[in-house]
């Protein structure tokens, strides 16, 4: 069964540093998103993108973030210079939005540790 | 915009005893509602989902879920838990009149299923 993918599984890093997460989408999925989870919080909304482009983001998605599809696979998050309160879980997701009523399929995370 | 309470931090049962995980949203419209299941160290994995029709829905694993417009629930309901059942639930609406595609999530609940 495809699934979502995400590397790397775990990342530490020093505030301040830029880190890129990535991701590879089902491959015949048209719409993806990332989500993060900080640690006993709900899941949030970041971004969701389409036809090269985001089609909608949420207010924590601020200008230190950036998504990109650099090529047909890859579905990547950068955060320009990371703070203490980006910890968190990240999940990349994708759906085929050919389907009413689509659901999202999650890949396993990246935990993100800022220092 | 759409929001998910799921009231309960944990849920406990014994194995063999059913299961119900509650999940109450809010909404402008009529939503379209899910069910994901989270294992350790892996990502959201999708169960169930009412999109329209038949308010009882079915899923994987054996899960099914009501649909109550009137209380603005969708339970998620098993008649025998299993051991491995032990997994932290997310519920999530979507609202189609928003026009957006995102997911909003509960906190999610722990279940816990006794041997």
């Amino acid at each position: 069964e495809p699934e979502v993918t995400q590397t790397p599984s775990h990342q530490v890093t020093q505030m301040g540093q830029e880190v890129i997460l990535r991701c590879v989408p089902i491959s015949n999925h048209l719409y993806f998103y990332w989500y993060r989870q900080i640690l006993g919080q709900k899941v949030e909304f970041l971004v969701s993108f389409y036809n090269n482009e985001i089609s909608e983001k949420s207010e924590i998605f601020d200008d230190q973030f950036s998504v990109e599809r650099p090529d047909g696979s890859n579905f990547t998050l950068k955060i320009r210079s990371t703070k203490l309160e980006d910890s968190a879980m990240y999940f990349c997701a994708s759906s085929d939005q050919g389907r009413l009523g689509y659901e999202q399929y999650f890949g396993p995370g990246t935990r993100l540790t800022v220092t | 915009a759409q929001s998910v309470a799921q009231p309960e931090d944990q849920v406990n049962v014994a194995e063999g005893n059913p299961l119900t995980v509650k999940c109450t949203y809010s909404v402008s419209g009529n939503p379209y509602l899910f069910w994901y299941v989270q294992y350790p160290n892996r990502g959201l994995q999708f169960l169930l989902k009412y999109i329209t029709g038949d308010n009882l829905v079915k899923g994987s694993y054996g899960f099914e879920a009501e649909f109550n417009k009137s209380q603005t629930s969708f339970h998620l309901k098993k008649p025998s838990a299993l051991v491995s059942d032990s997994a932290l639930y997310f519920c999530a609406v979507r609202d189609p009149a928003d026009g957006n595609n995102r997911l909003a999530f509960g906190k999610g609940n722990q279940v816990v299923v006794i041997p």
